[in-house]
């Protein structure tokens, strides 16, 4: 079974500009989720997607955004990009939904630059 | 937002020594994960546990779920370089509702010299 893929795996930007990545998450799950990973803050939580309803929200501003298609596939877009955005970008795929069952399958990230 | 406390930040150990780290919060999660993260990847699940006391092994990892639902503990025995890698806890607050997401520790950094 394939596993998450994202893409693109290596991203540019200037300041200012907006951004979107995307994932695929594994054959069969329906829920997907986004994490920033910097070297300062680790690993935090975006938003998790379900059924293309966004059941989740972490503590990013309004600059962060995402969907979710009828196939499971996602986006998230990152609006008037400043500096600090630069990081990974991982998204992971679970199950769901069963209660207290939360194994998530990473993809390799999106490496977000901005200069 | 909440963070769990993980430790060490870093170890550096010999080819075939024994491995120990763990995370702990002042919150109690229902679901403990150990993630490892190689350079450029994303992170891959080693051990996933579920319930309080229980002890779960992949291999020569080893992992257990505190009984006060607060704590969880990473083992890996007679290291190899291969294990070299940034080793991640991280708990689930709650089951069933919305809140599926994960809360994560900073990681421990692990070199193995061989």
């Amino acid at each position: 079974k394939a596993g998450v893929t994202q893409t693109p795996r290596y991203l540019i930007k200037t300041r200012g500009q907006q951004v979107t990545l995307s994932c695929s998450p594994i054959s069969g799950h329906r829920s997907v989720s986004w994490y920033q990973q910097t070297p300062g803050q680790g690993l935090q939580f975006l938003f998790e997607y379900f059924s293309e309803t966004q059941r989740n929200k972490g503590n990013f501003p309004g600059r962060f955004s995402g969907r979710q298609f009828s196939n499971s596939r996602s986006e998230m877009n990152v609006s008037t990009l400043e500096l600090g955005d630069s990081a990974l970008y991982l998204c992971a795929s679970s199950p769901r939904p069963r209660d207290s069952y939360n194994e998530q399958f990473f993809g390799p990230g999106t490496r977000l630059t901005v200069l | 937002g909440q963070q769990l406390n993980q430790s060490p930040q870093s170890m550096f150990i010999q080819e075939g020594e024994d491995v120990s780290m763990n995370c702990t919060s002042s919150s109690i999660f229902n679901t403990w994960l150990w993630y490892k993260q190689d350079p450029g990847e994303g992170p891959v699940l080693l051990i996933a546990l579920y319930k309080a006391g229980e002890l779960t092994s992949n291999g020569r990892l080893t992992a257990q779920f505190g009984i006060t639902r607060k704590d969880s503990f990473l083992n890996i025995s007679a290291s190899i370089p291969s294990d070299v890698g940034i080793y991640f806890c991280a708990g689930q607050l709650s089951g069933g509702g919305s809140n599926y997401k994960l809360t994560f520790g900073k990681g421990t950094l692990l070199t193995v010299n061989p």
